[in-house]
């Protein structure tokens, strides 16, 4: 079945570092890939998303690209601050019909000091 | 704009017990659907309701039940509690018009224990 594989953490960096979260993903079609965050004691929230290959999701910057070839859809961001600490999960979903599931990886927990 | 609210916050239960958890849907969205996400683990789909009717299942067994109110709103019912059930249980409302899903907006979840 589809799956969603991502680095495993913690990742910990210093403040201004320059951050990577792996992503791979397995899927009979064309998924469309999210990044979504949680911040301690709160839900998801949509980081950003690609629905076709050699799109490039960006928010706050962050930016992933969709790379049909590698099945990645890394996240990356030039210089973090200490308010992305938080969990990141990567997620997959077939097609965009209504009742199609998300498929989350496990999550990689980010921890930035000053 | 409300977002998705999800009660009760925290919750502990005992194993054979029955508990039901409630979501209200962000307003103008019309699908609900429901993760259970283990501690250290990514979320995983439930179920997802759609104008009242289950239109997505994920893998878990029957106990796990829900329902759609007229308004959008939504209940999880898990039943025989087992002790594997503790989790954050999360509901993601969007706006689903036909083949096509807008993003999930997520509440910040119910955090079952089961002793």
């Amino acid at each position: 079945g589809d799956s969603v594989t991502q680095m495993e953490g913690p990742v910990t960096l210093s403040e201004e570092a320059f951050l990577t979260i792996n992503c791979t993903y397995t899927a009979t079609g064309y998924p469309s890939l999210f990044w979504y965050v949680q911040y301690p004691g709160e839900g998801l929230q949509l980081l950003l998303k690609a629905t076709k290959a050699d799109d490039k999701g960006s928010n706050k910057g962050f930016e992933a690209t969709y790379r049909k070839e590698t099945t990645s859809f890394h996240l990356e961001k030039g210089s973090v601050q200490v308010s992305d600490s938080a969990v990141y999960f990567c997620a997959s979903r077939e097609g965009n019909q209504a009742g199609t599931a998300l498929i989350f990886g496990k999550g990689t927990t980010l921890s930035v000091s000053s | 704009e409300t977002g998705v609210t999800q009660s009760p916050t925290h919750l502990i239960k005992t194993r054979g017990q029955q508990v039901t958890l409630r979501c209200s849907s962000q307003s103008g969205h019309n699908t609900v659907s429901w993760y259970q996400q283990a501690l250290g683990q990514g979320p995983q789909f439930i179920f997802q309701y759609y104008r009242e009717e289950e239109n997505g299942r994920g893998n878990f067994p029957p106990r796990f039940s829900g329902l759609q109110f007229p308004n959008y709103s939504s209940e999880l019912n898990v039943n025989a509690l087992e002790l594997d059930d503790s989790a954050l249980y999360l509901c993601a409302s969007s706006l689903a018009a036909g083949r096509d899903n807008s993003p999930l907006h997520f509440g910040n979840g119910t955090r079952l224990t089961v002793t």
